[in-house]
Order: structure tokens, then sequence, then C-alpha cells
């Protein structure tokens, strides 16, 4: 079965430092890797999504991933984070074929401090 | 403007009752699912539904049940079999072989069971 790891549980940063979250999943084949954002008392959104072309994907506010094939990666990064991204992140991955439902990781919360 | 109702918001149970939980979506979508969300476990999938009159088990299905009579919406009854129901539900949608389209999320309703 499918699974995806997300390797930080909590992350407190100082706003304007740098952001880098990890997403690791175990399908070997063709795959949709997705990045959801939930802000408090708010429903998912969807910062960016891959499924082909260049790997280095860019999302809505200032957020990008790259999709590493080679290490079954889709890590997310934010050059300069606000404390307006404080939030819980979650990556997820699906099966490019057969219908196949999204599978989450399980979430990483980040902490924005001022 | 067309996306996913779930309600109610909040509700709350007795423990040993049946509860059902709404969603309904007027996005046209044939793909619906339900997660559930625990702090520090992410999104796990419940119960999917590619079309009317079908359904998937997900990989949490013991405790619930679904049915889908009408596109527009797929209901999840938490039986009292499920030992541990608090938890936060997720109704999302997305058109039919459509692997890589984002799923459309409702706002969630929050069940606790006392």
């Amino acid at each position: 079965a499918q699974s995806v790891s997300q390797h930080n549980h909590h992350v407190i940063l100082s706003e304007a430092a740098s952001l880098e979250l990890g997403c690791n999943y175990s399908y070997g084949g063709t795959v949709n890797l997705f990045w959801y954002v939930q802000y408090p008392g708010q429903h998912l959104q969807l910062l960016l999504k891959y499924f082909s072309g260049d790997p280095l994907v860019k999302g809505i506010k200032g957020f990008e991933a790259e999709f590493i094939k080679s290490k079954f990666s889709f890590n997310l990064r934010k050059p300069s984070v606000q404390w307006s991204d404080t939030a819980e992140y979650f990556c997820a991955v699906n099966r490019n074929s057969g219908n196949t439902p999204l599978v989450f990781g399980k979430g990483t919360r980040l902490s924005v401090i001022a | 403007d067309g996306g996913i109702t779930q309600s109610p918001k909040y509700l709350f149970r007795k423990e040993g009752q049946n509860v059902t939980l709404s969603c309904e979506q007027n996005l046209n979508h044939d793909a619906m699912y339900w997660y559930r969300q625990d702090p520090g476990q992410g999104l796990r999938l419940i119960y999917y539904s590619q079309i009317v009159n079908d359904f998937q088990k997900g990989d949490i299905a013991e405790g619930y049940s679904v049915s889908r009579e009408k596109k527009e919406s797929f209901p999840l009854t938490v039986t009292s079999a499920q030992k541990n129901p608090t938890a936060f539900y997720l109704c999302a949608s997305r058109p039919q072989g459509r692997e890589n389209s984002p799923l459309h999320f409702g706002n969630g309703t929050r069940l606790t069971v006392t």
C-alpha cells in the first residue's frame, strides 16, 4: 500500500526564516503529488500540485516544491515565512491511474513567531 | 457558487447511538470521499465512491457505513461499532478519472461522542 511520510511533526520558525518541509512516499510508479494547507479554523486548501513536467512547481503564497523521483520526495519550501503561514501542512499522493484516492501524510504543524 | 456542504458543523452524540453526517456537493463531481482527521494522524480514508450506487472501503472503514443514491450526496453513518468515533470528519470530491485533479473539501463536521 502507498504511504506518505512527513518528517517533522511540529516546526517553529521566526519570521523571515526559510522553510523546508519534508515529504517522502512509498509508491514506485507514476504518481501525482499535492501539498495542502489548513489554516487555524479553516478548511483544507491546495497549495500546489505536481503530475508531470518541470519537477519544480510553484504554488500560491510564495510556496514551491521540488519532485525528486530518485528520492521519492516532494519537499515544500518557502524562502521567507510570515506569521500568516502558521498552519498545518499536508503532503498527499496518489497513483496516476485507476482512480485511486489520495493518501495523506500525518501533517506538519508550522508555527511562525515574530 | 459551487462547493461542498457538510452539516452540521458540530455534532454531539451519546455512546451507542448511530449518527449520520451529511455531505452535499453541487460541483457535478462523480467521485466523493470521506476522511477522518485526528491530531497527529493526518487524514485517513474511510470510504469513497466513484459513481452513484457504488462505493469502496478505505483504510479505516470498520464501524462506518455510506450510501451513494444520488450524485450530489454521500452521507456517512458512524455506527455504534466504531470504537473511537470522536473526530473531525472531512468530505471531499473531484471529477471522475481525473487523478491529477485536487480534491475539493468541505468545511468538516466535528463529532463528539460521550
